[in-house]
């Protein structure tokens, strides 16, 4: 159980244009997602957390206009990436909470990698 | 703010022997502690958790156990194979008490190789 899909696990863009990533919990409702930006031997940085129904709530230095993020049910959250350029370029990986506590487990999808040419 | 420190990598061992991956952290409530495992290609799966102090979290022969008086978190298994070789994070989650929500705050990774 608590398996999250991420689509697609690669894209490849022109600078410039947007780039939509979706996270899907597979078999459990998802009250709490995140996203997260993993760049080569370093560790994760938390993006924004989205509650469901709810604007996402942004991680100091993260461009709220640039990274879009809906989470429109509690299967489903987005992050659309809006003029990417290639400093965009990165490793994007979602997680999903059914709980809102400290204690409730994250559940980690499988990362999408984007390039932008 | 809250904070998770790792050992540096690349740990190498031989399959069979003993790891310890150290993981001490900062934070100003109660959190929560966790490992999570990312093996090459795929995304972090959570490896074992705990939840207060004194807590020992394991799985799959690996354990660690919550230490307040230390805030440490050790990784420790007795006898890795080929197939656990990955990176490994250490993350903490605060206590709702202090308003830290469940935002998770990870440690740099560090990457294990273990050879025949």
């Amino acid at each position: 159980g608590a398996v999250v899909s991420q689509h697609p696990s690669r894209v490849i863009c022109k600078s410039g244009t947007s780039v939509k990533i979706e996270c899907r919990s597979l078999d459990f409702q998802a009250t709490t997602m995140f996203w997260y930006r993993q760049f080569p031997k370093k560790s994760l940085m938390l993006m924004a957390t989205s509650n469901e129904g709810s604007k996402a709530t942004y991680e100091q230095g993260v461009e709220k206009d640039k990274f879009l993020i809906n989470h429109a049910s509690l299967t489903l959250s987005t992050l659309t990436v809006t003029s990417a350029h290639p400093e965009d370029s990165s490793f994007y990986i979602c997680s999903a909470s059914s709980g809102t506590t400290p204690a409730d487990t994250q559940y980690f999808g499988p990362g999408t990698r984007l390039t932008v040419l | 703010g809250n904070s998770v420190t790792q050992m540096e990598g690349p740990v190498t061992l031989s399959e069979e022997a003993f790891l310890t991956i150290n993981c001490t952290y900062t934070a100003t409530g109660y959190p929560s502690l966790f490992w999570y495992v990312q093996y090459p290609g795929e995304g972090l799966q959570l490896l074992l958790k705990a939840t207060k102090a004194d807590d020992k979290g394991s799985n799959k022969g690996f354990e660690a156990t919550y230490r307040k008086e230390t805030t440490s978190f050790h990784l420790e298994k007795g006898s890795v194979q080929v197939s656990d070789s990955a990176v490994y994070f250490c993350a903490l989650s605060e206590s709702r008490l202090t308003g830290g929500g469940n935002k998770l705050t990870f440690g740099t990774g560090t990457q294990l190789k273990v050879e025949l």
